[in-house]
């Protein structure tokens, strides 16, 4: 099956610092990925959505200039929270949606705890 | 906007039982997926099952299956046969049909727990 990894699946920064997580779709292409957040107990929060050389669209309420999303290639995307605080903490999750399987398969990476201190 | 609503936050079900799991969803789209996802302790989503709204027959994957009532916006999952393994965060998501960037909502989640 399709696999989608996540780096790194944990990190842990200070307050004011800048964190990039990758997500790479390892053997397909995506044409499309997302971004989630989840609380914990909670559900997954859809921050963004991104298309492989163009723009991310975010969701309302989510700030872009703080989670800054490229999507570089049709197998990699990353976010950047830039100047982090103890809010930022959390589980981010990225899904990369196969092009090619007609039901246009979303595939889950494992997730990245974050924590800033 | 669409919304999908998971009533039941936590459910427990005996080895070797069956339970099912409630969604209920509300959209004014025709054509549309729907989605059953797993998340264990370890927080990975993996895709239980999956039903196309076109489709009258109810979506099986072994010990999974499904109650899909277009009409009602009603879908359940139902477990059949609980195996310790089944405990995790079951997910009801929605997306459009048609797109390929149209998003996944999904509901607020059940925790099912198993015992022996």
């Amino acid at each position: 099956g399709a696999v989608v990894s996540q780096h790194p699946s944990w990190v842990i920064c200070k307050s004011g610092t800048s964190v990039k997580i990758e997500c790479r779709s390892l053997d397909f292409q995506a044409t499309t990925m997302f971004w989630y957040r989840q609380f914990p107990k909670q559900s997954l929060m859809l921050m963004a959505t991104s298309n492989e050389g163009s723009k991310a669209t975010y969701e309302q309420g989510v700030e872009k200039d703080k989670f800054l999303i490229n999507h570089a290639s049709l197998t990699l995307s990353t976010l950047t929270v830039t100047s982090a605080h103890p809010e930022d903490s959390s589980f981010y999750i990225c899904s990369a949606r196969d092009r090619r399987g007609a039901g246009n398969e979303q595939f889950f990476g494992p997730g990245t705890r974050l924590t800033v201190l | 906007a669409q919304t999908v609503t998971q009533s039941q936050p936590e459910m427990s079900v005996q080895e070797a039982e069956t339970v099912t799991l409630s969604c209920t969803y509300d959209t004014s789209e025709s054509d549309y997926y729907l989605f059953w996802y797993k998340q264990p302790p370890s927080r990975q989503m993996i895709l239980v099952i999956r039903q196309e709204a076109y489709k009258q027959q109810n979506a099986t994957e072994n010990r999974f299956s499904v109650n899909f009532q277009k009409a009602a916006k009603s879908f359940s999952l139902k477990i059949s046969d609980s195996q310790l393994g089944d405990a995790a965060m079951y997910f009801c998501a929605y997306r459009l049909y048609t797109g390929t960037a149209s998003k996944l909502t999904f509901g607020t989640g059940t925790r099912l727990q198993v015992t022996l």
